[in-house]
């Protein structure tokens, strides 16, 4: 079955600084991948989506990126605020358009 | 718009006690999801339906059952409640086979002593 990895349960990070968040996943590549916000007691917010043919995907101040070879994905918050702190999820999407989510990096920005 | 809702918020049951959860969704949407959430162990599929009247198994079906009898409600089941069952149910929904993102509701927390 598909595994998939988030580089480490925490991140801390300086306000203003770029936060990289990592995303692996084994065997076979996805026919896309996003991903979600989640802060404490709520549920999951959709922030991205890049397809598999795509390279990289910007919104706002996220950026997220894809490489099939290296089977990984980048999500990016540059000028980071501590607002964006939060536990972000990957979900790629393996067929039958189910997604399945990695278990999150916790990102604190520290002022 | 409310988006999804899932009710009830907050639920205790005793092993072996029944229950259902239910999921509304006023978007209009295909797709609609059960997951669980356990710490450490990510968002983890339950049961699925891509359509009114439609459902499929997902990653960790055993225990509950589903029905999508109206295409905007979704309700997950569970007979004998069991206390691996403790943990927070979010419903999702999404709009159809295209590459969307899903709308998740803001979940059921449930124990189960």
């Amino acid at each position: 079955s598909q595994k998939i990895e988030q580089n480490s349960e925490a991140l801390n990070i300086q306000e203003g600084k770029t936060a990289t968040l990592t995303c692996n996943y084994t065997n076979y590549s996805p026919a896309y991948l996003q991903w979600y916000r989640q802060d404490p007691g709520r549920g999951p917010v959709f922030l991205l989506l890049i397809r598999e043919n795509e390279k990289e995907k910007r919104k706002e101040r996220l950026k997220v990126t894809f490489d099939t070879t290296l089977k990984q994905s980048l999500f990016h918050i540059t000028a980071s605020q501590p607002a964006d702190s939060a536990t972000y999820l990957c979900a790629p999407e393996f067929g039958n358009e189910k997604l399945t989510f990695g278990t999150g990096t916790r990102l604190t920005i520290i002022p | 718009n409310a988006g999804v809702t899932q009710t009830p918020k907050f639920r205790v049951l005793k092993t072996g006690q029944s229950m259902t959860l239910l999921c509304a969704q006023d978007m209009n949407h295909e797709y609609m999801y059960w997951y669980r959430q356990d710490p450490g162990m990510g968002l983890r599929l339950i049961h699925y339906s891509v359509g009114e009247g439609t459902t499929a198994k997902g990653e960790v079906p055993d225990g509950y059952n589903v029905s999508r009898l109206k295409k905007q409600n979704f309700l997950l089941g569970l007979e004998s409640a069991a206390p691996s069952q403790t943990s927070v149910y979010f419903c999702a929904s999404k709009e159809d086979a295209s590459n969307y993102g899903y709308t998740f509701g803001s979940g059921t927390r449930l124990t189960v002593v």
